[in-house]
C-alpha cells in the first residue's frame, strides 16, 4: 500500500521568511495530493492540491510543486506571517479507485515568529 | 468550499457506555464518507471507509465490531464506539468526499473515557 513520508516535523521560521515542507510517496498510481492546515483542535482544512497531470500550482502566497519521476511533492510558503502557525498534513490519493481514500503524512508543525 | 458537520463536539462518558457521532456533509452528496482517529500530536489515522448503502470497509487493526460504521444515506453516516474504554479516547472527525468534490473535514469529536 500507499506510505507517505513527510519531514521536517517541525520548522521554526521568522515572519517574512519562507517555508518549504516536503513529501515523498511510494504508491506510483497515486495521482492527487492535497494539502491539509490543521490548527490545535480544529479540523484539517485544504490550502492546496495538485493533480498529477499538473508540476505546479500556485495560490497567492502558497505553491506545490510535484515530481512524478521522484515521487516527491513539496509546499512552498512565501512571506509567512504568524497565522501560518499550524500543523501541516500532505497526503496522497489514487482518484481512479474512485474511493479517493488518503494516506497522510506525519505532519509538520510550523512556527512563524513575529 | 464544502461543508461538513460533525456532532457532538466534545463527549466525556463513563466506561463501557457506547458513543454515537454522526457526520453530515451538508451542501453536496457525499458518495464516500471517511472516519479517521487523531492521537494528540500525531496524524490521522484512517479507521474505514464508509461507501452509501454498502458496509464499510476497516482497515487493518480497526475491529468492526467495536466501531460501528452506517452510512444509510448520502448525507449522513454515523460512528458508535461500543463499550468504550479509556483507551478508545481520541480525536474523531469524519470527511466526506465525491468524484467531483475533495475531502471536506468535520470540525472533530473529541471522545474521553473516564
Amino acid at each position: 500500500g500507499e506510505n507517505v513520508e513527510q519531514h521536517p516535523s517541525t520548522l521554526s521560521v521568522q515572519e517574512g521568511d519562507s517555508a518549504v515542507i516536503k513529501c515523498t510517496y511510494s504508491d506510483s498510481a497515486s495521482n492527487y495530493f492535497p494539502w491539509y492546515k490543521q490548527e490545535l483542535g480544529k479540523r484539517p482544512q485544504l490550502i492546496i492540491d495538485i493533480r498529477s497531470n499538473v508540476g505546479e500550482k500556485k495560490d497567492q502566497r502558497i505553491a506545490v510543486t510535484l515530481n512524478k519521476t521522484a515521487k516527491h511533492f513539496s509546499l512552498h510558503i512565501t512571506e509567512t506571517q504568524p497565522e501560518d502557525s499550524a500543523v501541516y498534513f500532505c497526503a496522497a490519493s489514487d482518484m481512479n479507485t474512485g474511493f479517493q481514500k488518503l494516506v497522510f503524512g506525519t505532519g509538520t508543525r510550523l512556527l512563524v515568529s513575529p | 468550499g464544502a461543508v461538513v458537520s460533525q456532532h457532538p463536539s466534545w463527549v466525556i462518558c463513563k466506561s463501557g457506555t457506547s458513543v454515537k457521532i454522526e457526520c453530515r456533509s451538508l451542501d453536496f452528496q457525499a458518495t464516500t464518507m471517511f472516519w479517521y482517529r487523531q492521537f494528540p500530536k500525531q496524524s490521522l489515522m484512517l479507521m474505514a471507509t464508509s461507501n452509501e448503502g454498502s458496509k464499510a470497509t476497516y482497515e487493518q487493526g480497526v475491529e468492526k465490531d467495536k466501531f460501528l460504521i452506517n452510512h444509510a444515506s448520502l448525507t449522513l453516516s454515523t460512528l458508535t464506539v461500543t463499550s468504550a474504554h479509556p483507551e478508545d479516547s481520541s480525536f474523531y472527525i469524519c470527511s466526506a468526499g465525491s468524484p467531483d468534490q475533495p475531502q471536506h473535514f468535520g470540525d472533530g469529536t473529541r471522545l474521553s473515557i473516564l
